[in-house]
């Protein structure tokens, strides 16, 4: 069964903790994606990755980091540098090329107190 | 920068009525992919219909279609016959096909669609 996973469904960390998010697709997809979501806002989109072992920053990467050592994972690693850390995280990913959409998995909701 | 507007933050239909969500972006590249997808109160994203900048024809998916208007740079989505289903938040996106941005993709606002019984 092809799909995308993400985990935990919730996460609870405190302030000055680094956390990391966990994101598998078995799609054999090129691209994947990490998207930020707040309350009643759109998506924007923190890291890209068109390949294994590059990705590139989104519009707002300050405090976050990546890595994508396997085509299947993209990891997202909230750092205590991120002033605003608490929100809804989606990743997503699809073919590179052609008007392929985005698959997306269940999302993280990430609370720091 | 590539940037999509969804200017109606709110909207609401009565069921089996019609209703169209307005979506404009800014862009110079040519060679793009348009989106609209579907977040109901699940948080799970859904493709509703997808749009190919290099093709005039407009999309249409069974009760959804898009009004796709390259030079005014405007994509409009349509909804016909509302369902009770079709209520959740509505996001246009863009995705670029070239070059080194190739991929990355941006998202609208949002539209909350209510469907009144």
């Amino acid at each position: 069964d092809g799909g995308i996973t993400q985990s935990p469904k919730y996460l609870f960390r405190k302030e000055g903790q680094n956390v990391t998010l966990s994101c598998e697709q078995n799609l054999n997809h090129d691209a994947m994606y990490w998207y930020r979501q707040d309350p009643g806002q759109g998506l924007r989109l923190i890291y890209y990755s068109q390949i294994v072992n590059d990705f590139q920053k989104g519009d707002i990467a300050e405090g976050y980091s990546v890595s994508r050592e396997k085509k299947e994972s993209f990891p997202l690693t909230v750092t205590s540098a991120q002033k605003n850390p608490t929100a809804f995280y989606l990743c997503a990913s699809s073919m590179l090329a052609g008007v392929y959409e985005q698959y997306f998995g269940p999302g993280t909701r990430l609370t720091v107190t | 920068a590539q940037t999509v507007t969804q200017s109606q933050p709110e909207m609401s239909v009565q069921e089996a009525e019609t209703v169209t969500l307005s979506c404009t972006y800014d862009t110079s590249e040519s060679d793009y992919y348009l989106f609209w997808y579907k977040q109901p109160p699940s948080r799970q994203m859904i493709l509703v219909i997808r749009q190919e900048a290099y093709k005039q024809q407009n999309a249409t998916e069974n009760r959804f279609s898009v009004n796709f208007q390259k030079a005014a740079k405007s994509f409009s989505l349509k909804i016909s016959d509302s369902q009770l289903g079709d209520a959740a938040m509505y996001f246009c996106a863009y995705r670029s096909g070239q070059g080194t941005n190739a991929g990355k993709s941006t998202f609208g606002d949002g539209t909350t669609l209510t469907v009144k019984p």
